[in-house]
C-alpha cells in the first residue's frame, strides 16, 4: 500500500498568513495526488486535483504543486472560512490512501 | 446539480448485516466509477470499495474483503454497500463518492461526496 505522510498534523496561523502543508508518498504517484477540505460535520470537498489543478469554484488562494513523491498545498492568504482539516489523497494505485490530515486553526 | 443522498445511519450488533444506499442525481450515473469511503476519529479517512461504471469490476480494501459487497443499479441511479459480519472496528461514518473522470477506474479523484451515514457496531 502507498503510505501518505502529511505534515504538520495541525497548525495555527493568523488571517492573511501564507499556509503550507506537505504530503509525501511512500512511492511514486506521478501527479495523481489530490487535496480535500473538510469542515466539521461535513463531507470532504475537492479543492485541488492532479496535484495542481484548481477545482471549479474553488478560490484562487488555494494552490498545489509537486509530482512523484513530494507535494505541497498552499493557502496564499488564510481566511476565517478556511478553518478546516485538509487531506491529501493518492489515486494512482489501489488501495486508494489518504494522508492523516492537517487541522488548520486561526491564531 | 450533482447530488448524492445517502440512507440514514444505524446501530447494529456485532456479526450483523446492513445495507447502505446512495441515490445519485444531476449527472449520467452509468458513466462514472463510484466509491465508498469511511471515516473514524482514530483512523481518519479510509477507502473501502469501488465499482466500475457498468458494475463489472469491483475492488475492496483488505479490511472489508469478503465481508462487504459493493453494487449499483444504473436503472435506479443508485449505489449500495452490503455489509456482513460487522465488527466493532467497522464503526465509522460512511460516505459514497463519485469519481471525476468518466470510464476510468484509475486514476481519478472524488469530485462529489454524499452527506455521510453513521454506522455503529455495538452490542
Amino acid at each position: 500500500d502507498i503510505q501518505m505522510t502529511q505534515s504538520p498534523s495541525s497548525l495555527s496561523a493568523s488571517v492573511g498568513d501564507r499556509v503550507t502543508i506537505t504530503c509525501e508518498a511512500s512511492q511514486d504517484v506521478r501527479n495523481f495526488l489530490h487535496w480535500y477540505q473538510q469542515k466539521p460535520g461535513k463531507a470532504p470537498k475537492l479543492l485541488i486535483y492532479d496535484a495542481s489543478n484548481l477545482e471549479t469554484g474553488v478560490p484562487s488562494r488555494f494552490s498545489g504543486s509537486g509530482s512523484g513523491r513530494d507535494f505541497t498545498f498552499t493557502i496564499s492568504s488564510l481566511q476565517p472560512e478556511d478553518i478546516a482539516t485538509y487531506y491529501c489523497q493518492q489515486y494512482e494505485n489501489l488501495p486508494l490512501t489518504f494522508g492523516g490530515g492537517t487541522r488548520v486553526e486561526i491564531k | 446539480e450533482v447530488q448524492l443522498v445517502q440512507s440514514g445511519g444505524v446501530v447494529v450488533q456485532p456479526g450483523g448485516s446492513l445495507r447502505l444506499s446512495c441515490a445519485a442525481s444531476g449527472f449520467t450515473f452509468d458513466d462514472y466509477v463510484m466509491h465508498w469511503v469511511r471515516q473514524t476519529p482514530g483512523k481518519g479517512l479510509e477507502w473501502v470499495s469501488l465499482i466500475s461504471w457498468d458494475g463489472g469490476r469491483t475492488h475492496y480494501a483488505d479490511s472489508v474483503q469478503g465481508r462487504f459487497t459493493i453494487s449499483r443499479d444504473n436503472s435506479k441511479n443508485s449505489l449500495y454497500l452490503q455489509m456482513n459480519s460487522l465488527r466493532p472496528e467497522d464503526t465509522a461514518f460512511y460516505y459514497c463518492a463519485k469519481t471525476g473522470v468518466k470510464w476510468e477506474l484509475l486514476p481519478g479523484y472524488f469530485d462529489y461526496w454524499g452527506q455521510g451515514a453513521p454506522v455503529t457496531v455495538s452490542s
